[in-house]
């Protein structure tokens, strides 16, 4: 697998249903973040999580990492029709002031209305 | 305040043609990044200036690609010769520490 690859690839669920994307990556991270991208739009920032956290929560999204299973978890509770998009989570290795991002293939979610 | 912003939105160019495209951060920001997407792949990152200076071009496929961001505002990236397999989603992004802002991306197609 690559590093920051996302399971499933696809996801379809009802509208007010949760949904769960996961991220496996493979190298020492020094954080993680997932982005969404709306169809045909740019990457919106949803949350960053730092390799020393184990949760994080904003609004609607909770966002595990467990760095010894080199995985992450973002979960979008009460979804609805507005979360459908494509998630991707992105890893970064920074070394000193480069904070490259590395991303996975992203997960396409649709909340049916 | 302004966000990332990209020009153009969309090019549609033939093999062989040049192509320049501009990304202008948000202002202060002085990490600037490159990605790009093609068709079917993950997003890749192709360099990263910290102010006017190329701090990690290792993403760069090949020197048919040139990034320049002459006084450290705006960035050009630019494809010469274009080939098909250039086509995708180039993005931009700027920091100014951790976490990354995009632009809505250029999509390049090649013919």
């Amino acid at each position: 697998s690559q590093q920051g690859e996302e399971d499933p690839q696809a996801l379809s669920i009802q509208e007010g249903e949760n949904a769960t994307m996961n991220c496996s990556y493979k190298t020492s991270i020094n954080n993680l973040q997932w982005y969404r991208q709306n169809s045909g739009r740019g990457l919106v920032h949803l949350i960053l999580i730092r390799s020393n956290e184990r949760e994080k929560h904003s609004g609607r999204l909770r966002v595990t990492l467990d760095t010894s299973k080199k995985s992450s978890s973002l979960l979008i509770t009460a979804s609805r029709a507005a979360d459908t998009a494509s998630y991707f989570c992105a890893t970064s290795t920074s070394r000193g002031s480069n904070y490259k991002l590395t991303f996975g293939k992203g997960t396409l979610l649709t909340v049916n209305p | 305040e302004a966000g990332v912003t990209q020009f153009p939105s969309h090019s549609v160019i033939e093999k062989g043609q040049t192509v320049t495209l501009r990304c202008d951060p948000i202002s202060g920001h002085d990490n600037l990044y490159w990605y790009r997407r093609v068709m079917g792949k993950e997003i890749k990152f192709l360099l990263h200036f910290v102010k006017e200076s190329k701090q990690d071009e290792s993403g760069m496929p090949n020197n048919r690609f040139l990034a320049e961001r002459t006084g450290g505002t705006y960035s050009t990236l630019k494809v010469q010769p274009a080939e098909l397999e250039d086509s995708g989603v180039y993005f931009c992004a700027s920091s100014f520490e951790g976490e990354q802002f995009f632009g809505p991306g250029t999509r390049l197609t090649v013919l």
